[in-house]
């Protein structure tokens, strides 16, 4: 299985501004993935980001809001745009395994206020 | 996509008891996995089904996949403490890598 590491940990930002999070892995992977999860509820994936193509969008996520870069094969990044106390969540970065599964970062715990 | 009904939301056990969580989808699934998130941990990988009336055990787990492919379960024989955490199942389109989680089986083990 992958180990991925997530930066920051958590972070707590002032509405308007914009987090940049990191996503590594410690092996070359074709999919990787980012979900909001807010506290006590379930994953919701915002998009899939593969290695040079644009990321695909789940519906309710826009790439004004949540730009996504995957430069290569271990990285990736999610920036949440102008944040909103609505934005408060965790990120998490998973990667597909090459059999369907998916192995999860850390996350990102986000309080915007 | 793909929709999933996970219950139920919650479920206390006292130590020992078993546990089932329960997943229904109203279309046939290609796959089912099965996901254990400690508390304020990530989503770690247990298992995943694809094949019709499909069961797989992990010592104390046993996971099970529908004749039809619409529903699938999971039982824990005689909890430990260590089983405590939210379980969720997830689906993907046949071919599709992208996963619809199911709302989740928070577990309360009461020692």
């Amino acid at each position: 299985s992958a180990v991925i590491s997530q930066k920051p940990s958590r972070d707590i930002c002032q509405r308007g501004t914009s987090l940049t999070i990191q996503c590594q892995v410690d092996s070359q992977v074709t999919m990787m993935f980012w979900y909001r999860q807010q506290p006590g509820q379930s994953l919701t994936l915002i998009a899939t980001a593969n290695q040079g193509s644009e990321a695909t969008y789940e519906s309710g996520f826009v790439i004004d809001k949540f730009p996504i870069s995957r430069p290569n094969l271990t990285f990736s990044t999610l920036t949440v745009s102008n944040m909103s106390p609505e934005d408060s969540s965790i990120y998490l970065c998973s990667v597909e395994s090459g059999s369907y599964e998916q192995y999860f970062g850390p996350g990102t715990r986000l309080t915007v206020t | 996509g793909q929709q999933v009904m996970q219950i139920p939301q919650y479920q206390h056990v006292q130590e020992g008891e078993d546990f089932t969580t329960y997943c229904n989808s109203s279309t046939t699934l290609s796959n089912i996995q099965w996901y254990k998130q400690r508390p304020g941990g990530h989503p770690v990988f247990l298992i995943q089904l694809v094949k019709s009336g499909e069961v797989k055990k992990q010592k104390r787990l046993t996971f099970q996949f529908g004749e039809a492919k619409k529903n699938s379960s999971l039982h824990i024989t005689a909890t430990q403490t260590t089983d405590v955490g939210t379980y969720f199942c997830a689906v993907s389109g046949a071919g599709s890598y992208q996963l619809t989680f199911g709302k989740g089986t928070k577990l309360s083990v009461i020692p």
